[in-house]
């Protein structure tokens, strides 16, 4: 039962356009969502987070859009470059448990 | 610098040899996790050990142990390696957080690339 669901496996956009990856989930306790980008032989890295308490974050180029009645949050890049080519995972958690569940992963694809 | 490490980046080993993946964090940090990467599955977790010999059955157990005898230092055992544990293997590790706190990120090692022949 994947309670993290990222269902674009890929994404081709032209450099300086803007990204966005998808991410729904099922489970209505995840209070904590955080998103990580991975590059081929290296481990995932952190790149932004949200609190259930909001629906935005933003950090630079990266946004974080969160819907929780539709159960649905978002990454947005803008502008989208070429070093932004990656492999995108989002996350979940709930406040009190020490795990997370992640989704399938996005690759991103930006095109000079 | 935070760093986690593991011990080899890339292993090829038999069916049925038993195999030991070795994972150290430098950040004091009392949670540490093994996941495993397969394309079209994403991360997927194996056992996470939230203090020194204490240990947890994530997603996937089956096929595999774990044992933390020291803070910094969470190894994954596969007793008997089968084909079908040919995998990216992610160590990570996180600050417990303060109570009604979310969970903190996770940091993680480069990965280590096992085949199973």
């Amino acid at each position: 039962d994947q309670q993290v669901k990222q269902n674009s496996p890929s994404l081709s956009v032209q450099e300086g356009r803007i990204s966005i990856l998808n991410c729904d989930y099922t489970n209505s306790m995840f209070d904590y969502f955080l998103w990580y980008k991975k590059y081929p032989a290296e481990g995932p890295t952190f790149l932004i987070s949200i609190s259930s308490i909001k629906d935005k974050n933003e950090d630079g180029r990266f946004t974080v859009f969160l819907n929780k009645s539709a159960k649905h949050l978002s990454l947005h890049i803008v502008p989208s470059q070429p070093g932004d080519s990656a492999v995108y995972f989002c996350a979940a958690s709930t406040s009190g448990t020490y795990k997370y569940i992640f989704g399938t992963g996005t690759r991103l694809k930006v095109l000079a | 610098d935070v760093k986690v490490t593991q011990s080899s980046r890339y292993l090829v080993k038999r069916t049925g040899e038993k195999v030991f993946l070795e994972c150290v964090q430098d950040m004091d940090h009392e949670n540490m996790f093994w996941y495993r990467q397969d394309p079209g599955l994403g991360l997927r977790l194996i056992y996470f050990s939230y203090d020194v010999k204490m240990k947890e059955k994530g997603d996937i157990p089956e096929g595999y142990s774990v044992s933390r005898e020291k803070k910094e230092r969470f190894s994954l055992i596969l007793e008997s390696a089968s084909t079908n544990q040919t995998s990216m293997y992610l160590c990570a590790s996180s600050q417990t957080p303060h109570r009604g706190q979310p969970q903190d990120e996770q940091f993680f090692g480069p990965g280590t690339r096992l085949t199973v022949l």
